[in-house]
């Protein structure tokens, strides 16, 4: 199956400071996700986007499909921002519609 | 403002018990979903539908069963839970056309002594 890898792990943030997180995966996609999972473990969905360029706010995200890569940006990053992020995929070769999980980003940003 | 509901939030249990997990959504998606999630892991789906009377098993081998008898409704039940099956259950839902997006519940933490 389809493979797919977050980077970093962990981040550390300041208050008010800007991130970059990465998300690779293996195969040609034609549904891609973005997750906040909050500390108390409520996934909410940020974006969606297989391709192409989205903001919401101080979020934003890339996906470059050809480059089997999508970015989740986020500036001026506050205390609420914490918690997991993770990217989510769907296989183009996958009739169904199964989104596959990478392992996240865990992001804790500090006062 | 949740469309997607989960009950219950905890639920602490014995060895032995049986439990049933609810999931209940308000916007008729046809796509329903559950998945496992261990604390600070991924989640692994564990069970899906595509609409009544459809049910299929998810690519994390699991011994809980669900049931779709209702578009709104997708239960998942354990007959006889033990300690491996503490974790986070997730509830998701999409719609059968269009973007496949997920709307996710709150989950059911699960603690089985």
């Amino acid at each position: 199956g389809i493979q797919v890898e977050q980077s970093p792990p962990d981040l550390i943030l300041q208050e008010g400071a800007n991130s970059t997180l990465r998300c690779n995966f293996s195969d040609s996609v034609n549904n891609l996700q973005w997750f906040h999972q909050n500390p108390w473990g409520q996934l909410i969905n940020l974006f969606y986007i297989p391709s192409g360029t989205k903001q919401n706010g101080r979020l934003s995200a890339t996906t470059v499909a050809t480059e089997r890569y999508s970015l989740l940006y986020i500036s001026s990053s506050q205390t609420t921002d914490s918690g997991v992020y993770f990217c989510a995929v769907e296989s183009l070769g996958d009739s169904w519609g199964k989104l596959q999980f990478g392992a996240g980003t865990q992001v804790v940003v500090t006062p | 403002e949740a469309d997607i509901y989960q009950t219950p939030r905890y639920l602490v249990i014995g060895t032995g018990k049986k439990i049933t997990l609810e999931c209940s959504q308000t916007m008729g998606h046809d796509k329903m979903y559950w998945y496992q999630q261990d604390p600070g892991m991924e989640l692994h789906l564990i069970h899906y539908s595509y609409g009544v009377n459809s049910t299929e098993k998810g690519d994390l081998s699991s011994e809980s069963t669900v049931s779709r008898i209702r578009t709104e409704h997708f239960p998942l039940t354990l007959e006889s839970a033990r300690p491996s099956h503490t974790s986070q259950y997730l509830c998701a839902s999409s719609r059968s056309s269009g973007a496949n997006v997920l709307t996710f519940g709150a989950g059911s933490r699960l603690t089985v002594l």
